[in-house]
């Protein structure tokens, strides 16, 4: 099954414990995303990446950190997490190039995560 | 930089009804529009994809459509069920590579009224 995987689902930890959220895609896709959601704000792209080793802040991306080493992995990872990034997490992911069926984005259950 | 809204930001229908869910954006240079559907505890559903060449699209009981040059979409849902109680998001993408051009409005809460 095609399919997009993050973990944990859920986590609580404290200010400045570093921290990681595994994304994995089973469908060799290039490209691949992290995103947050917060009320009112809609999801906003933290980070993105267009192949291995290809990666670049989105919209909101202090704090946050990636890596692209394999194709199917784009951990994001938190070095120093403050209470303000306490947020729903998606990883998602999509094919490169144009066409309609390459533009679906499939995105991963979510991580919901809080900061104390 | 590109704007999407969607209004209203919650609605209740009761079962049967059928109803609209609109989407705005700023710049109408997108590529393509997509509709998601989100469900609490689970992540994003792709529903329909409409390319900025096409001006709708239909998956059994929903039909998207788009006017790029007026910035406007709208997702019609035929007899909506109480299973339709989602969350809907819109998404515009700007180009036609890249991982980074995809902007989303903030969703319409939908529940249906059995």
């Amino acid at each position: 099954e095609a399919q997009v995987t993050q973990n944990p689902r859920y986590l609580i930890t404290v200010t400045g414990k570093k921290l990681t959220v595994t994304c994995s895609q089973n469908m060799n896709h290039e490209y691949m995303s992290w995103y947050r959601q917060d009320p009112g704000l809609g999801l906003r792209q933290i980070y993105y990446s267009m192949n291995v080793e290809a990666t670049d802040k989105g919209d909101v991306p202090e704090g946050y950190k990636v890596s692209r080493k394999e194709k199917r992995n784009f951990p994001l990872i938190l070095e120093s997490p403050s209470p303000n990034q306490t947020s729903l997490y998606f990883c998602a992911s999509s094919l490169k190039g144009g066409g309609a069926a390459k533009n679906i984005q499939y995105f991963g259950a979510g991580t919901r995560l809080s900061v104390l | 930089k590109q704007e999407v809204t969607q209004i209203p930001a919650a609605l209740s229908v009761p079962e049967g009804e059928n109803l609209v869910l609109n989407c705005s954006f700023t710049d109408s240079a997108i590529y393509n529009l997509q509709w998601f559907r989100q469900d609490p505890g689970k992540g994003l559903t792709s529903l329909l994809l409409i390319q900025s060449s096409q001006r709708e699209q239909t998956s059994g009981r929903l039909n998207a459509s788009l006017d790029k040059s007026s910035g406007r979409s709208t997702l019609y849902i035929a007899a909506s069920q109480p299973g339709d109680s989602a969350t809907y998001l819109c998404a515009v993408r700007r180009g036609v590579t890249g991982a980074n051009n995809l902007f989303f409005g903030t969703g319409t809460r939908l529940t249906v009224i059995p």
